[in-house]
């Protein structure tokens, strides 16, 4: 099976703190990415990664930046967090094949205070 | 651009009763349709997805969805919902391998199960 695992399940940061969330997948997919889901707006892409250090901005990029420097890890980064980017964030994967069923973490949830 | 639209953000059905849950989308080529299941507290896992053939799909939990090419429209059904089936459930498009395998996501349906 397929595993996505995310670094922290729960996370409290204050504001103005740089802030990493971790991703790593463990079946050697292309494709990475990150959302974040607040209640009544889906699921909203941040960012994505379609090879090793490469990545394309999403619908929400802004306050975040990513990295990706080995195939089965991709991280977000929260420059400088803030209270408005308190929410759930969740990475996916997939395989880049063609089909591209989504696999994702169990999610982190992030309190900015 | 694709899109995808989750008309009723919130359903409520009896245990035991039939479900559907809609979900339509616009995107100009054959689309690869997804549907996921979200229990609280966790991530999404896919039920079923779409990409070409039989139009009537079969996916796990005794889910199964049609897609609908002229109504653009790829809705879920179940004959006889569990408690265990209360979540939120998300409907997706894709462009498979082009577009780096981005999927565009509804909002998201909440299915409560009233016992």
């Amino acid at each position: 099976d397929v595993k996505v695992t995310q670094s922290s399940r729960y996370l409290v940061k204050r504001t103005g703190e740089k802030v990493f969330l971790e991703c790593v997948q463990d079946m050697d997919h292309e494709n990475m990415f990150w959302y974040r889901q607040d209640p009544g707006l889906g699921l909203r892409l941040i960012y994505f990664s379609y090879d090793v250090k490469m990545k394309e901005k999403g619908d929400i990029p802004e306050g975040y930046s990513v990295s990706r420097e080995k195939k089965e890890r991709f991280s977000l980064i929260l420059e400088s967090a803030s209270t408005n980017q308190t929410s759930m964030y969740l990475c996916a994967s997939s395989s880049g094949t063609g089909d591209d069923e989504q696999y994702f973490g169990p999610g982190t949830r992030l309190t900015v205070t | 651009a694709q899109s995808v639209t989750q008309p009723d953000i919130h359903i409520t059905v009896s245990e035991g009763a039939s479900l559907e849950l809609r979900c339509n989308y616009s995107y100009g080529a054959t689309p690869y349709l997804f549907w996921y299941v979200q229990s609280p507290g966790q991530g999404l896992q896919l039920l079923l997805k779409y990409f070409s053939g039989d139009t009537l799909v079969q996916g796990i939990k005794g889910f199964e969805a049609e897609f609908k090419r002229s109504q653009s429209s790829f809705n879920l059904r179940k004959p006889s919902v569990h408690w265990s089936d209360a979540a939120e459930y998300f409907c997706a498009v894709g462009a498979g391998n082009t577009n780096a395998g981005k999927s565009t996501f509804g909002d998201g349906t909440t299915l409560t199960v009233k016992p």
